[in-house]
């Protein structure tokens, strides 16, 4: 199994900050990875695909970015409604892995 | 606009079986994978399996054992079914779609919670 890891698990911030968040593959997942927003009592929600490409109506100050084994999701300019948690998610087997989660919150 | 809807009991006894059904409206069944993905109370998502419109599934290989997952094309929907539930299995069950050439899920249920208590 692949196994994905994320860093930090918490991450303190303020509006306008650029926030940068790691994912990590246990092996190449190639460019096999997806980055979601949840928020408390709600559905995640898909930002990124296939490592790059950002999904339709999402922001363009969420951008990521990695291959192989090591993907970043980065918000440029942290806005107010982009406190939740990002969880990262490997499509590269038959047998598909999240990442533990990352929460940003309020500095 | 897809939308998909899970249904089934919110709770079930101890080594009974857990059975959801994830109603799918407006969206084609082919070419996309219907998935089920938990979330235990307070933590992460684990991704539990998918089905294809053909019936091709793949599962977690810590669940295998106990999961079963199906489709009805005549009913649009598919089907979660995960046997020998404990505490453990207590969680909020979302039912979700994976667009192939994307490798990402792009619509989810708004998911149920699923007791697992006598």
């Amino acid at each position: 199994d692949i196994q994905m890891t994320q860093s930090p698990s918490t991450l303190s911030a303020s509006v306008g900050d650029r926030v940068t968040i790691t994912c990590r593959a246990s092996q190449s997942v190639s460019n096999w990875l997806a980055w979601y927003q949840q928020k408390p009592g709600k559905a995640p929600k898909l930002l990124i695909y296939k490592a790059s490409s950002l999904e339709s109506g999402v922001p363009s100050r969420f951008s990521g970015s990695g291959s192989g084994t090591e993907f970043t999701l980065t918000i440029s300019g942290l806005q107010p409604d982009d406190f939740a948690t990002y969880y990262c998610q490997q499509f590269n087997t038959d047998s598909q892995t999240f990442g533990p989660g990352t929460k940003v919150d309020i500095k | 606009q897809v939308q998909l809807r899970e249904s089934g009991p919110g709770l079930v006894k101890p080594s009974e079986t857990l059975s959801l059904t994830c109603g799918v409206y407006d969206a084609s069944f082919s070419g996309v994978y219907w998935s089920w993905v938990r979330q235990p109370p307070g933590k992460g998502l684990e991704w539990i399996g998918e089905i294809t419109y053909s019936g091709r599934t793949n599962y977690n290989p810590s669940l295998k054992s106990r999961v079963t997952i199906s489709i009805d094309l005549s009913k649009n929907h598919f089907s979660l079914r995960l046997n020998s539930v404990t505490a453990a299995d207590t969680a909020v069950y979302y039912c979700a779609r994976v667009y192939g050439a994307k490798g990402g899920i792009d619509y989810w249920g708004q998911g149920t919670l699923v007791t697992a208590s006598s």
